[in-house]
């Protein structure tokens, strides 16, 4: 299983609401990423954890607030957002050590905030 | 500091080959990465780079020269579907996790 998934595809919200993003993995990798990107953009780093502990904070404002219950879950809680946080939001995988390791990314959330 | 480039859109004839060329200044490097991405999609791994030379896979090819800062990616036999935007990212060294830092990508259009 090479795949990390990715709920919701699709998420509108107003600047109120509260809402998350979740990615999951199976392949035993210990290191997940959350990453923006824009459209005709590269994506940019968010968050880094490895081994379930946040090790990158990218300067993020706080109304994203990361989690990783375990080592096949990882989350990203939205408050408060602003219409420029519209974006897709992709989360990726991948081992740990020396490195470099690919990383395997999924589908992506897109979100719209209203 | 950090800064990639590529060239931003290139077009190139069905069953040809094209090169996209990447450079790259960063604060220590681990390695280079190629990505491709079709438009609404995520992005998927092509290849790898940490030494100097040729990687081959298939029809895609990625070279590394670490002291010019630069790598390129070679696709032969092009098809329809190779038009995609292509990454070229670098991990910086440090620490074990990759940080991958992309640059802004080049939008590669295939034509019959």
């Amino acid at each position: 299983d090479t795949e990390v998934t990715q709920t919701p595809k699709h998420l509108v919200m107003g600047m109120t609401n509260k809402k998350s993003l979740k990615c999951e993995q199976h392949m035993g990798h210990r290191a997940m990423y959350w990453y923006k990107q824009k459209a005709k953009k590269p994506p940019e780093l968010m968050f880094v954890y490895s081994y379930e502990k946040l090790s990158i904070n990218e300067s993020v404002p706080s109304r994203f607030s990361p989690e990783c219950p375990n080592s096949s879950l990882l989350n990203l809680h939205l408050h408060a957002l602003q219409p420029e946080d519209s974006a897709l939001y992709l989360c990726a995988s991948s081992l740990v050590g020396t490195g470099p390791y690919e990383q395997y990314f999924g589908p992506g959330t897109r979100l719209t905030v209203t | 500091g950090q800064n990639i480039d590529q060239p931003t859109e290139m077009t190139a004839t069905e069953g040809a080959i094209v090169q996209i060329n990447c450079t790259y200044q960063t604060s220590g490097f681990n390695g280079l990465f190629w990505y491709q991405q079709h438009a609404g999609e995520a992005p998927t791994f092509l290849s790898y780079n940490v030494l100097d030379g040729l990687e081959e896979k298939g029809r895609f090819s990625s070279f590394l020269s670490r002291s010019k800062g630069y790598s390129y990616l070679l696709l032969k036999e092009l098809q329809m579907k190779d038009s995609a935007s292509y990454l070229c990212a670098v991990t910086p060294l440090g620490g074990n996790t990759g940080k991958l830092i992309f640059g802004q990508g080049t939008t590669l259009q295939v034509k019959p």
